[in-house]
Order: structure tokens, then C-alpha cells, then sequence
């Protein structure tokens, strides 16, 4: 079964520095994609950025970008130049592209952002 | 205007109370979800369906129901509420080659 780990409960930030929020991941799969979701107070789950297994390349959007270690099956998100607005909890998640559609989903990291 | 929504956005019940809680989507995606949020537990899922013809049980799918009356809309049950059933509850939908799925703003459940 495929598991996400965030072993980070809790982060905190300065305000325009650069924090890195870690996740890792157990599969056997080879093609798989992962991503980040951010939920701020208001609840709604907004996707942050996406990585699909078979790209080496690393995803960047705007301040965010991943750091993807596919061997290593680690999935860390860097947010620089952080924001007051970057407050949130931050959700990994995995989903394996041969067996259905079932997002798996870390415990989420909870950051805070000190102004 | 939202994407996905869902309604009610907050919900009181009783144990043993009956409730549905709606989910519609305008992606035009053929895939919706439902997950439960719990403290510390991230989110799960329920139940998903492909298509209208197409329902299955996801990890915690005990105590709940579906129906898929549309591809646009994707309703969640609870045919006798009880308290453990106390979440956060979450509708989304994908499409595309990745995928993606996209949520609704959630509906909070209190069974009292």
C-alpha cells in the first residue's frame, strides 16, 4: 500500500525567508504523480504545484518549487520569499497512475508565517 | 464562480439523523471524490466514481453512501449519523491526463 509521510507537524517562517516543507512517500510503482495542496483557514484545498515521476525536471510555480528525489522517494516543497498569505497547512499527496485514482494523502504540515 | 461546490457548507445533526450532503461540479470532469478530513489524519477517501455507472468504496467507506445522479453532481449519505462521523467533508473532482483533483470548499458535519 502506499503511504505518505510529512513528518513535520508544524513549521514556522519568517516573513521573506525561505522554508522547505518535507514529504516522503512508499511505493513500488514506477509512474506516479505528486502533489502539494495548501489549506488556509478558509478550508479550501487549493492545489500548489504537481510533479509527474517520469519528468527529472523539478516543478517551479512562481515562489514555490519541489525538490523531487525520486530514488529516495522524497518530495520536499521550498517556498521562498515567504508571505503572510503562505499561512496554511500544506498536504503531500500521491497518486499512482496505474491503479485507479485514489490521492493518497500525508497528515499535513501546518505553517506558520511570522511577520 | 467556484468550480466545485458543495452544500451545505456547515452542517448540525443528531445520532441517528439522516443526511445528504451535495457536490456539483462545472470542469466537466467525468471523476468526483468524497473525503473525510480529521485532525491529524489528513484526508480520506470514501467513496469515488468514474462515471455515473461507475461507484466504488474507498478506504473508510462504512456508515456512508453515494449516488452519482449526474456527471456533475456526486451526493454522500449518511444514513444514521453518529458521533465519530464528526469531520470535515470534502467533494472533488479530476480530469485531464494528470488527473488533478480539484475540491470543493468543504462541509462541516457535527453529530451531536
Amino acid at each position: 500500500a502506499q503511504t505518505v509521510t510529512q513528518s513535520q507537524p508544524e513549521m514556522s517562517v519568517q516573513e521573506a525567508e525561505t522554508v522547505t516543507l518535507s514529504c516522503t512517500y512508499d511505493t513500488s510503482e514506477s509512474d506516479y504523480y505528486l502533489f502539494w495542496y495548501k489549506q488556509p483557514p478558509s478550508r479550501q484545498m487549493i492545489l500548489v504545484i504537481r510533479q509527474e515521476a517520469y519528468k527529472q525536471q523539478n516543478a517551479t510555480e512562481n515562489r514555490f518549487s519541489v525538490n523531487f528525489q525520486k530514488a529516495a522517494k522524497s518530495f520536499s516543497l521550498k517556498i521562498s520569499d515567504s508571505q503572510l498569505g503562505d499561512a496554511a497547512m500544506y498536504f503531500c499527496a500521491y497518486r499512482n497512475s496505474n491503479t485507479g485514482n485514489q490521492f493518497y494523502f500525508g497528515t499535513g504540515t501546518s505553517l506558520t508565517v511570522i511577520p | 464562480d467556484a468550480d466545485v461546490t458543495q452544500t451545505p457548507r456547515n452542517r448540525i445533526t443528531k445520532t441517528g439523523k439522516r443526511i445528504m450532503l451535495e457536490c456539483s461540479q462545472t470542469k466537466g470532469h467525468d471523476r468526483m471524490y468524497w473525503y473525510r478530513q480529521d485532525p491529524g489524519l489528513g484526508l480520506r477517501l470514501i467513496y469515488y466514481s468514474f462515471d455515473v455507472k461507475d461507484i466504488n468504496k474507498g478506504e473508510i467507506s462504512d456508515g456512508y453512501s453515494v449516488s452519482r445522479q449526474a456527471q456533475a453532481k456526486f451526493s454522500l449519505s449518511l444514513e444514521s449519523a453518529i458521533p465519530n462521523q464528526t469531520a470535515l467533508y470534502f467533494c472533488a473532482s479530476s480530469g485531464g491526463a494528470v488527473q488533478t483533483q480539484y475540491f470543493g470548499p468543504g462541509t462541516r458535519l457535527l453529530v451531536l
